[in-house]
């Protein structure tokens, strides 16, 4: 099983829905959860962090489940520039107490007119 | 600097050639990691640096493949004897200590074709 796995997509919406898109995680030690943005030929960029109570920012919210451990995000009024690759990233705890970041395969998402 | 920077951008070269690849992370950032993105492809973690030191090297693909840092600072990526199949996009990125709860900022990446 992967560390962190996501639904590569593509997700096709029109301008204006609402898109989510999930992300699961085998490490239950897991502790960070990000969400980054990655555009066509670009580097990846942060887009949020995810805390414990699930947070948003403008159109943004991001969520955790640790019971289930799977971190969403969900787009509200999707705008053509929100097309891109979107990155889950988690921390991973290894037995020996070793902790690194590792990137999901990314969920494309295109947004139509 | 501002932010992570890498150089050069493009690299194009032969088979069988050496290439270096630099990374000069953000000031101030302890922690510098190298990933290789091959086109339409997820981000391949390659090494993670703690200062100068390289905690983690698992994901280097071969002994063809080495990285060293100076202090926090500057980090270099080599790839000898490249083949066709390291033509991809090599990706640095920084963050501020080796605690995993800190997010990486990346650079725009090296863009390596072999021919």
């Amino acid at each position: 099983r992967k560390e962190v796995e996501q639904d590569p997509g593509p997700f096709n919406v029109p301008e204006g829905a609402t898109v989510a898109f999930n992300c699961t995680y085998s490490n239950s030690a897991s502790q960070s959860f990000f969400w980054y943005r990655q555009d066509c030929r670009k580097e990846p960029k942060l887009l949020m962090s995810v805390y414990s109570s699930g947070n948003e920012d403008g159109r943004f919210t991001a969520q955790l489940n640790r019971a289930s451990q799977y971190i969403s995000l969900l787009i509200r009024d999707s705008k053509l520039s929100d097309s891109a690759t979107y990155l889950c990233v988690v921390n991973i705890v290894r037995d020996t107490g070793f902790q690194k970041l590792v990137f999901g395969t990314g969920t494309r998402l295109l947004v139509s007119p | 600097g501002a932010g992570v920077s890498q150089s050069p951008s493009n690299k194009v070269t032969e088979k069988g050639k050496d290439v270096e690849l630099r990374c000069d992370p953000i000031s101030g950032h302890t922690a510098l990691y190298w990933y290789r993105q091959r086109l339409g492809q997820g981000l391949e973690f390659l090494i993670y640096f703690q200062g100068n030191s390289a905690p983690d090297k698992s994901g280097l693909p071969s002994d063809r493949f080495s990285a060293e840092r100076t202090g926090e600072s500057v980090s270099t990526l080599t790839i000898q004897r490249t083949q066709q199949e390291d033509s991809a996009v090599y990706l640095c990125a920084s963050s501020r200590n080796e605690g995993s709860n800190q997010p990486q900022h990346f650079g725009d990446g090296t863009r390596l074709s072999i021919l």
